[in-house]
């Protein structure tokens, strides 16, 4: 069983509809990683995370430390925010980042 | 993201010969991490090196892969005799210090073994 759980696994959504993608762990963490790659393009910290909530532009990610569980959320989603986005947590113990396996988002015209 | 500078971006390896990738950490970052990304799968640790030292290599495979970060000079990961089953994507990143609440990746090495 994979530490870290991201659901959907894929998303296609029309321009402008709000997204969610959803991620839950089952180790204790001091943070947490939302990473974003693009097909065949290098991968992209957009947040990091040890609790409550942060936003940058459309996107806005929540963590809830207690439940394990933490969401990306898209606003106004536009085409060019398709790519695979990636949940990462650092655990309490160890040197070594878990990832989910991505979320592969579509956004249609 | 283009502060942590892997090369080269693809790589095309015969069954049996060497890959050697490169990643030169951020300036002021002196804990580099390497992660592979298998196609279709998600990325996975394979170790974490600071100046000089291997501080955990526990994600990497016991046989043929090598990792060095010189006191001068790149991280290296070194794959001998390569085999199909290499082929990945590989990562790098790197952050000022172990808690890694700045963590940079940078752009990876696509490595297709023929």
């Amino acid at each position: 069983k994979n530490e870290v759980e991201q659901s959907p696994q894929n998303l296609t959504a029309q321009e402008g509809e709000f997204i969610t993608i959803n991620c839950s762990y089952s180790v204790g963490i001091s943070a947490l990683h939302w990473l974003q790659q693009h097909p065949g393009g290098g991968i992209v910290s957009l947040f990091m995370l040890s609790s409550g909530k942060k936003k940058h532009g459309r996107l806005i990610a929540t963590i809830n430390i207690q439940e394990k569980h933490s969401s990306l959320h898209i606003t106004a989603s536009h085409p060019r925010d398709s790519a695979v986005y990636i949940c990462a947590v650092i655990p309490n113990t160890g040197n070594q980042f878990y990832f989910g396996t991505g979320t592969s988002l579509t956004v249609i015209p | 993201n283009a502060g942590v500078m892997q090369n080269p971006r693809h790589l095309v390896r015969r069954r049996g010969q060497e890959a050697r990738l490169r990643c030169s950490p951020m300036k002021g970052h002196s804990h580099v991490y390497w992660y592979r990304q298998l196609p279709e799968e998600g990325l996975k640790f394979m170790v974490y090196l600071q100046k000089e030292n291997i501080i955990d290599e526990s994600g990497m495979p016991k046989e043929r892969f090598s990792a060095e970060f010189p006191k001068e000079g790149p991280s290296i990961l070194r794959i001998q005799q390569v085999v199909r089953g290499d082929s990945a994507a590989y990562f790098c990143a790197s952050s000022p210090n172990p808690v890694r609440s700045v963590y940079t990746f940078g752009s990876g090495t696509r490595l297709t073994v023929v």
